[in-house]
């Protein structure tokens, strides 16, 4: 059974607070992505990842960084938490596009910001 | 932005009922998902219909797709109160990194 974890369900940080968000696939995939989900607005790619220290920004990468020294394991860095990112973060694993295209996601963290 | 957008925003039907939900994009795809998330979850993917396929099917759901009206629809049929969640439609790009573009979702609610 395919499996993707986050280190946290639910998470509150204060403003100004380094954050670190962990992600871990199972299932040997190349690319891994961090989006963030708001009410209104869907999910927003963050960043993504198609190997094993390579990371590319997506639509909103301001405010974050991304770290990937592993294959599996995938890292989202708030290097200064703010009330505007407070939001529901999702991780997601795939195979490269040649392959198969769906993603897989994990359960998501709730982050509050204060 | 090739941002889907989802339409209608909220559905509420009752068990037993067919529910039809569609998905509008801006650029040319490779491929259009669906996928599914209960409330305060990650998402799940439910069905992929690639830019030359017009319809498909797996199990209650009906996809199609018509890329002249860059549109898509999802369709399921008998529903359950087990079908409550959101629902989201996602594009791939034709061209560069397999990203997926998401929609702003559906929340369907079926009642017993």
């Amino acid at each position: 059974d395919v499996k993707v974890t986050q280190s946290s369900r639910y998470l509150v940080k204060r403003t100004g607070e380094k954050v670190f968000l962990e992600c871990v696939q199972d299932m040997d995939h190349e690319n891994m992505f961090w989006y963030r989900q708001d009410p209104g607005l869907g999910l927003r790619l963050i960043y993504f990842s198609y190997d094993v220290k390579m990371k590319e920004k997506g639509d909103i990468p301001e405010g974050y960084s991304v770290s990937r020294e592993k294959k599996e394991r995938f890292s989202l860095i708030l290097e200064s938490a703010s009330t505007n990112q407070t939001s529901m973060y999702l991780c997601a694993s795939s195979r490269p596009l040649a392959q198969q295209e769906t993603q897989y996601f994990g359960p998501g963290t709730r982050l509050l910001v204060l | 932005s090739q941002q889907g957008e989802e339409d209608p925003q909220a559905l509420s039907i009752q068990e037993g009922e067919n529910a039809t939900m569609n998905c509008s994009y801006k650029t040319s795809i490779n491929n259009l998902q669906w996928y599914r998330q209960n409330s305060g979850r990650g998402l799940v993917h439910l069905i992929l219909i690639r830019s030359n396929e017009r319809e498909k099917h797996s199990g209650r759901l009906r996809v199609t797709l018509d890329t002249s009206k860059k549109s898509s629809s999802l369709l399921i049929t008998a529903s359950r109160a087990a079908d409550t969640a959101s629902y989201f439609c996602a594009t791939v790009a034709n061209t560069g990194f397999q990203k997926l573009v998401f929609g702003t979702g559906t929340r369907l609610l079926v009642s017993p």
